[in-house]
């Protein structure tokens, strides 16, 4: 069955450091990713979407990645602040029996002062 | 541009009773989503509307659950009965068409705990 994983522990990391979050999945080939935000008592907001063409995307502070043959995107942060703290969801594009977007359970990131 | 907007922010109720939740998308968005989100996982999507008409409904619980898009606006989303394990955040979302590959403007959503 098809799944979808992200770091399965809470991040936290010093200010100014590069946050680092995984999304891996297994049966899946899906056509594009995307990455959102959610903050406590929001609903998520778009960052990126990468296209399985495409390696990389950046955008400012934030870059992603896409390896279609590992089954694997990470997703960058670099010079982390403390208002980068959330919630970041890896959502998966729609393949095969997956008609819809498939949300990751997201990874609670937490940037120290 | 005003984002997607939702009512009511919380909702308590008893098991049993009736809830209705209230969505009005942006401006000139032709797709209209309600998703589930249960504490520590991420949206379930549970409906997907295009204008008035349901393009998926596979994993709306048709038994307990009703939506409807009248006019292609505007939604509601009910749920009666309430079960407990109905306690979620209940997020309505919007994206211009279908194909736009899928980015979706979110509501800040509707907290419901059954009781």
């Amino acid at each position: 069955s098809q799944k979808i994983e992200q770091n399965s522990e809470a991040l936290n990391i010093q200010e100014g450091k590069t946050a680092t979050l995984t999304c891996n999945y297994t049966n899946y080939s899906p056509a594009y990713l995307q990455w959102y935000r959610q903050d406590p008592g929001r609903g998520p907001v778009f960052l990126l979407l990468i296209r399985e063409n495409e390696k990389e995307k950046r955008k400012e502070r934030l870059k992603v990645t896409f390896d279609t043959t590992l089954k694997q995107s990470l997703f960058h942060i670099t010079a982390s602040q403390p208002a980068d703290s959330a919630t970041y969801l890896c959502v998966l594009g729609p393949s095969g029996s997956a008609r819809q977007l498939t949300f990751g359970s997201g990874t609670q990131l937490t940037v120290l002062p | 541009e005003a984002g997607v907007a939702q009512s009511p922010r919380y909702k308590i109720i008893e098991k049993r009773q009736s809830v209705a939740f209230w969505c009005n998308p942006i401006s000139g968005h032709a797709t209209l989503y309600w998703y589930q989100q249960i504490l520590g996982q991420g949206p379930k999507l549970l409906i997907q509307f295009q204008n008035n008409g349901v393009v998926d409904d596979s994993q709306l619980p048709k038994d307990r659950f009703s939506a409807e898009r009248l006019k292609g606006v505007d939604s509601t989303l009910k749920i009666q009965p309430a079960k407990l394990e109905d306690s979620a955040v209940y997020l309505c979302a919007s994206s211009f068409n279908l194909g736009t590959e899928g980015k979706l403007f979110f509501g800040s959503g509707t907290q419901l705990s059954v009781l």
